[in-house]
């Protein structure tokens, strides 16, 4: 069974810093990933979606790798703001139609 | 073009009443998912509904749980006779006929509340 896990579980960092949140996966044979952000209370938004056979997407001061070999992935903020405060999720698709979900990254920037 | 909705936001039930949950997918999205996500947990995989069809429900409780999605009209999840491990925040998902891209919209999520 497909197991996700989302490192750190926690972030704090000041405004404008730089930052890398970190995806694990045990089952390499995925159809896609796709990150998330969660505000408290609130559904989810899609940031980013990875294909299998892709590397990388990039959307504005995001960017988002994966290396399914690893079964890994890595969302990387450029010049974080007090607005990018939230919880940051990843999904992976395996062949079926499930999606599974990490636990989550709660970043808050500290302005 | 709307969102995915969903409605109630929240719902409020007291131990034994039944929970009836409505998702209406984004314009021109056949597909339906539902997840819910307990406290201070993840989210899960609930079921995974077409048209008239139930496609995969392998995280569906397998009592009192249940899920349509008619040919007109929202996605229903029913919770009948609902008990205070209910509580949790059940989120809708929609995405286009099956294409290479297959990203998933959410809804706003209903919360549930069991008293």
């Amino acid at each position: 069974k497909q197991e996700v896990t989302q490192i750190p579980a926690a972030l704090s960092v000041p405004e404008g810093e730089n930052l890398v949140l970190n995806c694990s996966f045990t089952d390499s044979a995925i159809y896609n990933l796709q990150w998330f952000r969660q505000d408290p209370g609130k559904g989810l938004t899609s940031l980013l979606l990875i294909q299998s056979s892709q590397r990388e997407q990039t959307s504005g001061r995001l960017n988002a790798s994966l290396d399914k070999s690893s079964g890994r992935s890595t969302l990387y903020i450029a010049a974080s703001q007090p607005g990018d405060s939230a919880t940051y999720l990843c999904a992976v698709r395996g062949t079926g139609n499930q999606f599974y979900f990490g636990t989550g990254t709660s970043l808050t920037v500290i302005p | 073009n709307a969102g995915v909705m969903q409605n109630p936001r929240h719902l409020v039930r007291r131990r034994g009443q039944e929970a009836r949950l409505r998702c209406s997918p984004m314009k021109g999205h056949s597909h339906v998912y539902w997840y819910r996500q307990l406290p201070e947990e993840g989210l899960k995989f609930m079921v995974y509904l077409q048209k008239e069809n139930i496609i995969d429900e392998s995280g569906m409780p397998k009592e009192r749980f249940s899920a349509e999605f008619p040919k007109e009209g929202p996605s229903i999840l029913r919770i009948q006779q609902v008990v205070r491990g209910d509580s949790a925040a059940y989120f809708c998902a929609s995405s286009p006929p099956q294409s290479s891209y297959n990203e998933q919209f959410f809804g706003p999520g209903t919360r549930l509340t069991v008293l």
